[in-house]
């Protein structure tokens, strides 16, 4: 059964970086995925697509500062240079039989 | 730029059948993408609820597919969710959204998202 796990919660620093992960169940490691940011009291915005191979590839008006990359059966988000306004929940979602999402990331800048 | 804009009645009956719509912007819903529904419960995560290609193949969440029918109007351009016999479980923000082919059928934008109360 395809899965996506993500950690419940994350945080960091005005300014810093942060690696969120997105992990694929077993047996799924060469999908592709998405990330898609949930900010408070919005609808969800899709960031990128993340390849097994590690590139990964922007929506539109997507800032340099947000970053896709896998490793195995994970892939990443990195946010660098974090402002206030990337406080939000992040979500990853691939496709099988049909879509999947991830139980999605809460990310506190603090 | 593709738009998508949910539009249906914010409050359904216990019992009743949800109804809502998705117009489709900026784009055809002829093109290669499969449109999808997506729901989220009040402080829960994205719940995927199925998806349509235009030539009316549609795909559902095995949990949901008793009461989910999806449905395209292509002279509209747009497409449309029936939930029936909904319970207060069905209360959502309720997400239209488009997955393109070319990008891997991975949702690539998304609607403003509707809400929607089951009550009596």
């Amino acid at each position: 059964q395809l899965v996506l796990t993500q950690s419940p919660s994350a945080s960091a620093s005005l300014g810093a970086s942060v690696k969120l992960t997105c992990t694929l169940s077993s047996g799924h490691r060469s999908l592709a995925i998405a990330w898609h940011q949930q900010q408070p009291e919005k609808g969800p915005r899709y960031l990128m697509k993340v390849n097994s191979d590690g590139s990964h590839n922007k929506g539109d008006g997507i800032p340099d500062r947000f970053s896709g990359s896998s490793s195995g059966a994970e892939r990443y988000l990195t946010i660098s240079s974090l402002q206030s306004e990337d406080e939000a929940d992040y979500y990853c979602q691939t496709w099988g039989t049909g879509k999947v999402f991830g139980g999605g990331t809460k990310l506190t800048v603090l | 730029q593709v738009q998508l804009q949910e539009s249906g009645p914010g409050l359904v009956k216990p019992s009743g059948t949800l109804s809502l719509t998705c117009a489709v912007f900026g784009g055809s819903i002829s093109s290669n993408d499969w449109w999808n529904w997506v729901r989220q419960p009040p402080g829960k995560g994205l719940e995927w609820i199925g998806e349509i290609y235009h030539s009316g193949s549609t795909n559902y969440n095995p949990s949901l597919k008793s009461r989910v029918t999806i449905s395209v109007d292509k002279s509209k351009n747009q497409f449309s969710l029936r939930l029936t016999s909904v319970t207060a479980a069905d209360t959502a923000v309720y997400y239209c959204a488009r997955a393109p082919i070319r990008n891997q059928q991975l949702v690539d934008s998304w609607g403003q998202g509707t809400p929607v109360t089951v009550s009596s």
